[in-house]
C-alpha cells in the first residue's frame, strides 16, 4: 500500500520567516496531494492541493510543489505569522473501487512561529 | 454551519461496551469517508460509502466495526465490544464527486473515544 513520510516533525521559525515542510510518497498510482491543517483539537482543513498533472501551485503566502519522477512534494509558507502555527499534514490520494479517493496522511509536522 | 457534523464530540466508555458515532455531512455530497486518527499521528482510512453503497474498507476495521449509510445522507460507525486501542479521533469526511478530478474531502471536528 501507499507509505507517505513527512520531515521534518517539528519546525520552529521566526515570525516573517518562510517555512518548508516535505513528503516523498511510494505509490507512483498516486495523483492527488492535499495539504491540510490542524489546529489543537480542530478538525483538519484544506490549505493546498495540487494534481499530478501540475508541478507548482500558488495561493497567496501558500505554495505546493510536486515532483512525480522523484515522488515528493513540499509545502511552502513564506512571510509566516504566529496564526500559522499548527500541525501541517501531508497526504497522497488514488482512486479505490467506485472512483472514491483514499487518503494516506503522513505523521505531520509542527509548526510554529514564534514572535 | 453547513460543514460537516459529528456527535457525539466527546465519548468515554469502558472496555466490552459497544459504542456509535454520527456523520452527518454536507449536503448533496454523495461520498462518505471515515478515517481513525491516534495521538501524534496523521488520518488513517478506514472505509467510504458512494451514496448508500459501502465500497472499500480496510484491513484496520476488523469485525467488530460496522459502518452504515442508510439513506445515503448520514453515516454511523459502530464499534462493539470496545477495547482500550479503539481509544482515537474518529473523523468523518465528505466530498462531492467532480466528474474527471478528484474531490476535496471536508473533514469533520471528529468524536473522541476513550475505552477506559
Amino acid at each position: 500500500g501507499e507509505n507517505v513520510e513527512q520531515h521534518p516533525s517539528t519546525l520552529s521559525v521566526q515570525e516573517g520567516d518562510s517555512a518548508v515542510i516535505k513528503c516523498t510518497y511510494s505509490d507512483s498510482a498516486s495523483n492527488y496531494f492535499p495539504w491540510y491543517k490542524q489546529e489543537l483539537g480542530k478538525r483538519p482543513q484544506l490549505i493546498i492541493d495540487i494534481r499530478s498533472n501540475v508541478g507548482e501551485k500558488k495561493d497567496q503566502r501558500i505554495a505546493v510543489t510536486l515532483n512525480k519522477t522523484a515522488k515528493h512534494f513540499s509545502l511552502h509558507i513564506t512571510e509566516t505569522q504566529p496564526e500559522d502555527s499548527a500541525v501541517y499534514f501531508c497526504a497522497a490520494s488514488r482512486r479505490v473501487t467506485g472512483g472514491g479517493n483514499k487518503l494516506t496522511f503522513g505523521t505531520g509536522t509542527q509548526l510554529k512561529v514564534e514572535l | 454551519d453547513t460543514g460537516v457534523s459529528q456527535n457525539p464530540r466527546h465519548k468515554i466508555t469502558k472496555r466490552g461496551q459497544n459504542v456509535t458515532f454520527r456523520c452527518d455531512p454536507i449536503s448533496e455530497h454523495n461520498r462518505l469517508y471515515w478515517y481513525r486518527q491516534t495521538l501524534g499521528q496523521g488520518p488513517e482510512f478506514l472505509t467510504y460509502f458512494q451514496n448508500e453503497a459501502q465500497l472499500e474498507k480496510s484491513r484496520l476495521l476488523s469485525d467488530r466495526f460496522s459502518a452504515e449509510r442508510p439513506k445515503g445522507s448520514f453515516s454511523t460507525l459502530e464499534i462493539q465490544r470496545t477495547e482500550q486501542g479503539d481509544s482515537a479521533m474518529y473523523l468523518c469526511a465528505s466530498s462531492l464527486t467532480y466528474r474527471g478530478s478528484q474531490e476535496t474531502q471536508y473533514f469533520g471536528p471528529g468524536t473522541r473515544l476513550l475505552v477506559l
